[in-house]
Parts: C-alpha cells; sequence; structure tokens
C-alpha cells in the first residue's frame, strides 16, 4: 500500500465554523508533512511531523492546529479561517529523518473553500 | 535562502515533439533534487531525485539530469497522458525535511 488517502476530498466552510482535516498512510512511513497550495502556485510547507513530534512549523496562523495522534495518522485542525485560506491542502509523508531518501508520497488532497 | 526557478512557465508540443523543461536552483548543500508530477486537483507525484552531479535517471518518456546549478527534464516523444504540471524541488542538508519546490511548468501535449 502506497497511498496517503485524505478526507474529506472537499470541503466548504464559514469564518466561524470548526473543521478537521484528516491524513492517513500505512507504509510505516515516520514523518507526515501539511502542505498548502494556491492555484498554479507550488505547495507551500505549513508544518512537519517526525516521529510523532511537531518538527517544523513554518510560521503558521494559529487558525491552523495540527496534530499527530499516531505514526499513522495526521490531523489538521481549522477555526476561524479566512477567504484566502481557500486552497488545496496536501498531506504527504515520507520515510523519516535518518533515511537517505527523503521523497515525499503526496495525498489528493483537500480543495478548502472558505466563505 | 534556497532558491528554485523553473522554465519554461508553460510548454505545448504536439504528440511525438520531444523537449526540456529547465530547474535552476541556488541551496547551500544540495541533499538532494526530486522531480515531481501534478495532475490538476490532484497531489504530486514523485518522478525521480538526483543527488549528484552528472546523474542521470530514466522512466519511460522521461529523462531527469543534474549539473552544480540546474536539472533537466528531457520529455522524449511525448504522449497526451503526459501533460501536467512538471515541478521541481530541493532539499538542502541531511535530514533537513523541508523541500523548496520551484513554480513548475504546465506541459500540454497536443494530439
Amino acid at each position: 500500500d502506497t497511498e496517503v488517502t485524505q478526507t474529506p476530498k472537499h470541503l466548504v466552510m464559514g469564518m466561524t465554523n470548526k473543521k478537521s482535516l484528516k491524513c492517513e498512510q500505512h507504509m510505516g512511513h515516520r514523518a507526515m508533512y501539511w502542505y498548502k497550495q494556491k492555484a498554479k502556485k507550488p505547495p507551500e510547507l505549513m508544518f512537519v511531523y517526525s516521529y510523532e513530534k511537531l518538527s517544523i512549523n513554518e510560521s503558521v496562523p494559529s487558525r491552523f492546529s495540527p496534530e499527530c495522534p499516531n505514526s499513522s495518522l495526521l490531523n489538521l485542525h481549522l477555526h476561524a479561517l479566512q477567504p484566502e485560506d481557500s486552497a488545496l491542502y496536501l498531506c504527504a509523508s515520507s520515510q523519516g529523518r535518518a533515511t537517505v531518501d527523503e521523497k515525499l508520497f503526496f495525498g489528493s488532497g483537500t480543495q478548502l473553500s472558505v466563505l | 535562502e534556497d532558491q528554485v526557478t523553473q522554465s519554461p512557465e508553460a510548454l505545448r508540443l504536439q504528440e511525438g515533439e520531444s523537449s526540456s523543461l529547465n530547474c535552476s536552483y541556488t541551496v547551500s548543500g544540495l541533499r538532494g533534487l526530486f522531480w515531481y508530477r501534478q495532475d490538476p486537483g490532484k497531489g504530486p507525484e514523485f518522478l525521480f531525485t538526483l543527488y549528484s552531479a552528472g546523474e542521470e535517471k530514466e522512466k519511460e518518456r522521461l529523462k531527469a539530469t543534474l549539473t552544480k546549478k540546474e536539472s533537466f527534464l528531457h520529455i522524449t516523444a511525448p504522449k497526451p497522458e503526459d501533460s501536467a504540471t512538471y515541478l521541481c524541488a530541493v532539499q538542502a542538508g541531511f535530514g533537513n525535511e523541508k523541500l523548496t519546490f520551484g513554480t513548475g511548468t504546465r506541459l500540454t501535449i497536443i494530439p
């Protein structure tokens, strides 16, 4: 199984809503990532969890809150978002810091629209 | 600061017309250079990792090469299914989990 599964595929939320994005992988990977991608732009790194500990936070606003319950699961909790937060949110995983090849496996993403 | 520049921004080719995409990079201590393919509304799909100047890798109609300043993705006799955005990314330093992506080349193959 070389898949990273993200749910939901699409999400529409108001600025006062609270929602969560979910990501799951069963490849035994120990690093998991959240990226944000606007249309026709490259992915921008938001957070990295390495061995279930938050290792990188790219100065992301606190209205985005990541959580890594175990090595296979990654959540992104959303609260009081702004319309400019509308984007494709991508989850990815890789083997982990100690490996030679850090290629990322990406999920298909959650297309988020904030009204 | 690590920088990755891809050119051209967009490229339209006739089916069977070979060409190359360019990725120029500035990074302190290149650990790896990665090529990904991304279809609209989907996540990027890994294609290649290159580690050192002179290295080449091939997969079907694609061939990636690396020098000390740039990488090329050569596409030979492309088919319409090769249409996608091709992203280049660099990783600086062993154990550094951050990839710096270029803005991509949108490739369209016309039947």
